[in-house]
């Protein structure tokens, strides 16, 4: 099993650009999640659902949007990247809701200039 | 808000020693606490957790203890190898909300 897989591994966009960044899973987990790490901080939720068609917002959901259409995808879209978001992001999921620890994938180092 | 903390950001240790990196929660709802590991240029690996209701367990080289009293809680590796140089956080669950530390990086010395 793959698990958790994100595309791109890295991205760098000009201020105002867009982009989708795309995250899929392998283990039919209902829940999955995107956060965005940055230097000295922990994770911060951006966005999350918890199953197919459900999104909800997370503790810094300015300036992002997310998607899931299907059970196993989770998309994330920046509609006019700004600096701020230079971040690495990282999609997670997990069976059910926090009551059992996450599956991360490997993230995406994205850089706006 | 609440929020978990760290209370080093560095930690270094001779290889075969024994290392323990702490953690301080501040939520007194929060009933379940996880460790990863996060290596440079991966996502976060879950290594150990513990519910509420335990103060100790254990796993292969590592154990994760639990004081409510203090709200403090840490991560024990034994014999600590090359391969344990990392980033360790931990993260606490209540109230349905998960946060996370910002983490204490590892370093293995041969």
């Amino acid at each position: 099993n793959a698990g958790v897989t994100q595309t791109p591994k890295f991205r760098v966009l000009k201020t105002g650009q867009s982009m989708t960044l795309l995250c899929a899973q392998d283990m039919n987990h209902e829940y999955m999640y995107w956060y965005r790490q940055d230097p000295g901080m922990g994770l911060r939720l951006i966005h999350y659902s918890v199953g197919e068609g459900t999104t909800a917002k997370g503790e810094v959901p300015d300036g992002y949007n997310v998607s899931r259409l299907k059970k196993q995808n989770f998309l994330l879209g920046l509609e006019s990247a700004a600096p701020s978001q230079t971040s690495v992001y990282f999609c997670a999921s997990s069976p059910s809701s926090y009551n059992s620890p996450l599956h991360f994938g490997n993230g995406t180092r994205l850089t706006v200039t | 808000g609440e929020s978990v903390g760290l209370h080093l950001p560095t930690l270094s240790v001779q290889e075969g020693d024994n290392s323990i990196i702490n953690c301080a929660y501040s939520n007194s709802a929060s009933d379940y606490f996880i460790w990863y590991k996060q290596e440079s240029g991966k996502g976060p690996q879950f290594i150990i957790d513990i519910r509420s209701n335990m103060d100790k367990r254990q796993g292969q080289r590592v154990t994760v203890l639990l004081n409510k009293t203090v709200k403090h809680l840490s991560l024990q590796i034994a014999a600590t190898q090359p391969g344990d140089s990392a980033v360790y956080f931990c993260a606490e669950i209540g109230n349905n909300d998960m946060r996370f530390g910002a983490g204490t990086r590892l370093t293995v010395k041969p």
